[in-house]
């Protein structure tokens, strides 16, 4: 069964500070990897996706993420956080090419992110 | 843009009581999913339907049940209210595919008193 853990629950940046999020999946071929951002009430709003090829996936609002298959991991990134990146941040693991899942997803249990000024 | 809608952000509602919790997409999607969000337990996926009146079980289908009549609506039904179903209900879709992306509605926050 595929699973996926975000490490930190809570993380707090100043803001114009990097930023690191740290997803680690459990799947037993080539996952299909997403990030999502969920900001206060909102629901979830895709920022990257990650299939196959380059193993580096630019998103939106400037975050990238690394796929890893020798660590199993699919860190998120932001060179610079600004303030209105303060959200929910959640990693998800689907079934890779060959899956018959339905695009079915396994989500971590999130990051919640505070950005100071 | 693709919109998922849910029918309402808010509810409140009483043990026993039968809820229904409406989804609808307008992107002709063929995939349909039914999550529960909790705090530290990220989402779970309660039931899926891969097209018209086909559905599946996820990993919590548990004091639930679905309805997909019209491919554009998925329904959610709490037959009997507990209170341990308080919860966030985040609807999503996607086309059938295997690289197509799940886009998600603003979520229901339901209290069951």
């Amino acid at each position: 069964a595929q699973s996926v853990t975000q490490p930190d629950i809570h993380i707090t940046v100043s803001e114009g500070a990097s930023l690191e999020l740290r997803c680690n999946y459990s799947y037993g071929a080539t996952p299909y990897l997403f990030w999502y951002v969920q900001s206060p009430g909102q629901g979830l709003q895709l920022l990257l996706k990650y299939f196959s090829g380059d193993t580096l996936v630019q998103g939106i609002k400037g975050f990238e993420a690394e796929f890893k298959r020798s660590q199993s991991s699919f860190n998120l990134r932001k060179p610079s956080v600004h303030w209105s990146d303060a959200a929910e941040y959640f990693c998800a693991v689907g079934a890779g090419a060959g899956g018959t899942s339905y695009g079915k997803l396994t989500f971590g249990q999130g990051t919640i992110l505070t950005v100071h000024p | 843009d693709v919109k998922v809608t849910q029918s309402s952000r808010y509810l409140v509602k009483r043990t026993g009581e039968k809820v229904f919790l409406e989804c609808v997409q307008d992107m002709d999607h063929e995939n349909m999913f039914w999550y529960r969000q909790d705090p530290g337990l990220g989402l779970r996926l309660i039931y899926f339907s891969y097209d018209v009146k086909m559905k599946e079980k996820g990993d919590i289908p548990e004091g639930y049940s679905v309805s997909r009549e019209k491919k554009e609506r998925f329904s959610l039904i709490l037959e009997s209210a507990s209170t341990n179903q308080t919860s966030m209900y985040l609807c999503a879709s996607r086309l059938a595919g295997p690289q197509e992306t799940q886009y998600f509605g603003p979520g229901t926050r339901l209290l069951v008193l």
